[in-house]
């Protein structure tokens, strides 16, 4: 099974400044079609998870553009250009490359 | 509006078995595979598998940790899917969300998800 490793586990943020997120996997990501087969979701306390990022950088619809996607192949960042205090919760990527499809650790963000 | 609900779970015994459904509104889920994803107690989440769309065989995948005791299925014309555990141990003991995938459009991510049903494994 692929296994997604995040970093740092805790994020202390500061509302107004930027933060970001990483997530390595144990094998390449990266699909034929020049895709990269990671999502990102945010799961905020009491309610399930929701999409923000699909395929490596792609922003799901409703998702404020603060959020971002980057990375191939094994390294993918999440960034927040400037953290609301709506953005605390638990952030998970996961990749969807090979069955099973894996999640990280998550990351907890706290202001 | 869109949604999908879950239902099924409840307080089971180890060695027992348990049936979830899912039911969505909203949108035609027969356009959609379905996954399945746990979430134990204070735990990060866990995919457990999905079920292709009809024009894709209606064929599933499951992670190794439940392959063999859970079988993911779907109906369509009920607007339904369902998700068969068998020989439920402790460790089952989780939060069982069912959520929306790709579509015959593509792929854009696990985009709806129910709240949930909780399954507890208790003697």
């Amino acid at each position: 099974d692929i296994v997604m490793t995040q970093s740092p586990r805790f994020l202390p943020v500061i509302p107004g400044e930027p933060a970001s997120i990483s997530c390595r996997s144990s094998q390449s990501l990266l699909h034929s079609s020049g895709r990269n087969y990671v999502d990102w979701y945010l799961q905020k306390s009491g309610q399930s998870p929701q999409l923000l990022i699909y395929l490596g950088s792609n922003r799901a619809s409703g998702v404020a553009d603060r959020f971002s996607g980057s990375g191939s192949g094994t390294d993918f960042t999440l960034k927040i250009s400037r953290v609301e205090a709506e953005d605390v919760g638990v952030y998970y990527c996961m990749q969807l490359l090979h069955p099973p499809w894996t999640f990280g650790q998550g990351t907890k963000v706290e202001i | 509006e869109v949604l999908l609900v879950e239902s099924g779970g409840g307080l089971v015994q180890p060695g027992r078995s348990l049936r979830l459904s899912c039911y969505a509104s909203g949108f035609s889920l027969g356009d959609y595979t379905v996954h399945w994803v746990r979430q134990a107690p204070g735990k990060g989440l866990e995919w457990i598998g999905f079920i292709r769309r009809k024009d894709r065989g209606e064929t599933a995948e499951y992670a190794a940790s439940a392959k063999g005791r859970i079988t993911i299925s779907r109906d369509d014309s009920k607007s339904s899917a369902h998700l068969q555990l068998s020989n439920l141990q402790i460790e089952d003991t989780a939060m069982y969300h069912c959520v929306r995938g790709g579509t015959t459009s593509g792929y854009s991510g696990l985009d709806q998800w129910g709240r949930g049903t909780l399954i507890t494994v208790s003697s």
